[in-house]
């Protein structure tokens, strides 16, 4: 069964730390999709990044990087020199495109709770 | 612009007394889908639905009812609803593979 697991539930830093967020995901499908989406203190979902099971290279963007290991079912998320604003839920989510039955359905994690101090 | 629209944003209701939430999305997509968020359980599917006239139970859908007449439409039914129905609720639509686009979120409280 699909599954995702944020074994972190809550991790506090000081701004300017490197911080990352952890994501393992089990699956039985060869072809499917992973995500990151952050819930800042407003509540609304936006979303990160989007990354396919065929593409294995590590995503930079900005202060954000993401580093996908299909060896260790982990998709982790690195925010560099964090700052206040980073504060969020951030959700890792995925997405199988095998399974007729249940093709789109996004299967979440917990959530890992943020906070950056100042 | 893409958006996923629901309403109300805020709902204070009574027990018992039935109450739906509109979703509404412009992209066209097939799937439509409800969560429910609570504190340290993170987001949990209700229920989704593949296309029109094709819906089933996500991982908590006791209590709760949906339809999806039309593509664009995705409302969520509360035929009697319970003070454990408090929740933050978001509806999402997204394509094959695509990312979700969520709703503002529905922050419902049942007294």
């Amino acid at each position: 069964a699909q599954k995702v697991t944020q074994a972190q539930t809550e991790i506090s830093v000081v701004e300017k730390e490197d911080v990352t967020l952890d994501c393992v995901y089990e699956t039985r499908d060869t072809t499917y999709y992973l995500f990151w989406y952050k819930q800042p203190p407003s509540g609304e979902l936006v979303f990160l990044i989007r990354r396919n099971s065929f593409d294995e290279q590590n995503e930079i963007s900005g202060r954000y990087s993401w580093n996908f290991q299909k060896s260790t079912s982990s998709f982790n998320f690195t925010i560099t020199a964090s700052q206040v604003v980073d504060s969020a839920v951030y959700f890792c989510a995925l997405s199988d495109l095998d399974r007729g039955s249940t093709l789109g359905r996004l299967y979440f994690g917990r959530g890992t709770q943020l906070t950056v101090w100042p | 612009e893409a958006q996923v629209t629901q309403n109300p944003r805020y709902l204070i209701t009574v027990t018992g007394k039935k109450l739906t939430v509109t979703c509404s999305q412009n992209m066209n997509h097939e799937y439509m889908s409800w969560y429910r968020q609570d504190p340290g359980l993170g987001l949990r599917q209700i229920y989704y639905s593949m296309n029109v006239e094709v819906t089933d139970k996500g991982d908590v859908p006791e209590g709760y009812k949906v339809s999806r007449k039309e593509k664009r439409n995705f409302p969520l039914i509360l035929e009697s609803p319970s003070p454990n129905q408090t929740s933050l609720y978001f509806c999402a639509s997204n394509g094959q593979g695509t990312e979700a686009f969520f709703g503002q979120g529905t922050r419902l409280t049942v007294v």
